[in-house]
């Protein structure tokens, strides 16, 4: 099982803010990546290192991390931010890399 | 143009080893702080690490699947091969090939996988 613990699902409504966190000890020593991905595509990248976002995704989406927890913030959710989250970082040993479990992201 | 492209059989038997290639443009696979992780996603499951191979050669291997796996890199080629031993049906599984970086960031190190390629789905069944 992984070391990196997600909530397997949360809801938020439209235009509200929603935060997805990742906990695990690695995250004392290592930063989170975030991934975004919706039925039948691939994962894209939403958010590495401290708090950077790739060309291309909105400004709604941001990171931050505080001791073991590593946490996505969506301010302002959209329906098309309606996906699975997937955080992943190095595991306690420093020589892997594993995902958490996935949030189920639903914007009602 | 980053892309990547996994190819390899869409179905494999039990027991036998399953070769999938990612082929990659857009980057060098010398290209310093830069590799090439495997990762699978059973059907309805989550997303699972399995290897990577940086530019300089270094592996790492999923714990629990490092008996079973090997990563190799041809880089005049721009492929990255990963070979999977004794297949069983739990390993059907969606395969993809990302790239990796490594970058330090005020002063922790970041790793995050910013291009991925399609998939390839591998069913293991006789």
């Amino acid at each position: 099982s992984s070391e990196l613990t997600q909530d397997p699902a949360v809801s938020v409504a439209l235009g509200q803010t929603v935060r997805i966190t990742c906990q695990g000890d690695s995250l004392r020593s290592y930063y989170a990546s975030w991934y975004q991905q919706k039925p039948g595509q691939a994962p894209i990248l939403v958010i590495y290192g401290k708090n950077n976002r790739p060309s291309g995704i909105p400004d709604r989406f941001s990171g931050s991390s505080s001791g073991n927890t590593a946490s996505l913030t969506i301010t302002g959710a959209q329906a098309e931010d309606e996906a699975d989250y997937y955080c992943n970082s190095r595991d306690s040993s420093g020589n892997h890399l594993e995902f958490g479990g996935g949030t189920k992201l639903t914007v009602l | 143009q980053v892309t990547l492209k996994e190819s390899g059989p869409v179905l494999v038997k039990p027991t036998e080893t399953l070769t999938l290639t990612c082929t990659v443009s857009g980057f060098s696979l010398s290209n310093a702080r830069m590799g090439v992780s495997w990762i699978r996603q059973p059907p309805g499951k989550a997303l699972e690490w399995l290897a990577h191979i940086f530019w300089n050669d270094e592996k790492s291997y999923s714990t629990s699947l490092k008996s079973r796996l090997t990563i190799s890199k041809d880089t005049s080629k721009s492929q990255v091969v990963l070979t999977m031993t004794n297949m069983d049906p739990v390993d059907t599984a969606t395969y993809y090939c990302a790239r990796i970086a490594s970058r330090f960031i005020a002063g922790r190190q970041a790793y995050y996988f910013d291009y991925w390629g399609q998939g390839t789905l591998v069913t293991v069944s006789s």
